[in-house]
């Protein structure tokens, strides 16, 4: 089938390695933050969030830094697996908690083994 | 997390004609939106689907061309009427369960 994200900018990194995917949100009056997984075939899964009186975050091997001053949230992906090759989106929602997300372009994430 | 299924998974169909994909999900849950990823594209936010009250759509999509139901807190239907390729695309249902949004697996569609 058709696969998501012909034409997104791809980040490829060596398996093991650390991966940091970057994403300029638009709103400053954003509230909350979501990173989705998504493999070809699949729907976006949910990996981590954060609130906007945060900065950061961990899971089991990820976090998410936020930079609200430039409107910056990244991904950390520690050692790196195969696996981990997807497309990630950031996400972000308003203080309305209306859940409506703007989904941001998206990162290819390809690893080398 | 919620469990959420959709049907068709895929489906190929003639310009003119409609389709109707049903999503289900394993527990009863308020809020239900319905997305749009076109190819090579993010995802869209077509509508918002809540139960007991009408759909309400973002700009860009009318009720016409995406009627949708929800006729209980388990289950709602998103059509896509009068296909074009144009919408050719991904459609994906997400429910907020514990205060999070998850999203079911997605129907690609093809129109020809």
């Amino acid at each position: 089938g058709e696969s998501v994200g012909l034409h997104l900018p791809t980040l490829s990194v060596q398996e093991g390695d650390n991966s940091i995917i970057n994403c300029a949100y638009s709103n400053s009056a954003s509230d909350y933050f979501i990173w989705y997984k998504q493999e070809s075939g699949k729907g976006p899964q949910f990996i981590i969030d954060i609130r906007s009186n945060m900065d950061k975050r961990q899971g089991q091997r990820v976090t998410v830094l936020l930079n609200k001053t430039v409107k910056h949230l990244s991904l950390q992906i520690a050692a790196t697996q195969p696996g981990d090759s997807a497309v990630y989106f950031c996400a972000e929602m308003g203080m309305d908690s209306s859940y409506k997300l703007i989904f941001g372009s998206g990162t290819r994430l390809l690893v080398r083994p | 997390s919620a469990v959420i299924s959709q049907k068709p998974s895929r489906d190929i169909c003639q310009r003119g004609t409609s389709l109707t994909i049903q999503c289900q999900v394993d527990s009863q849950v308020t809020m239900m939106f319905w997305y749009r990823q076109q190819p090579g594209q993010s995802l869209t936010l077509i509508a918002t689907a809540n139960q007991g009250s009408e759909a309400t759509y973002e700009s860009g999509f009318v009720i016409d061309k995406f009627p949708i139901s929800r006729p209980n807190l388990t289950f709602s239907t998103l059509t896509v009427s009068n296909m074009s390729p144009e919408d050719s695309s991904i459609y994906l249902c997400s429910v907020v369960s514990l205060e999070k949004l998850f999203f079911g697996s997605g129907t690609q569609l093809s129109v020809l």
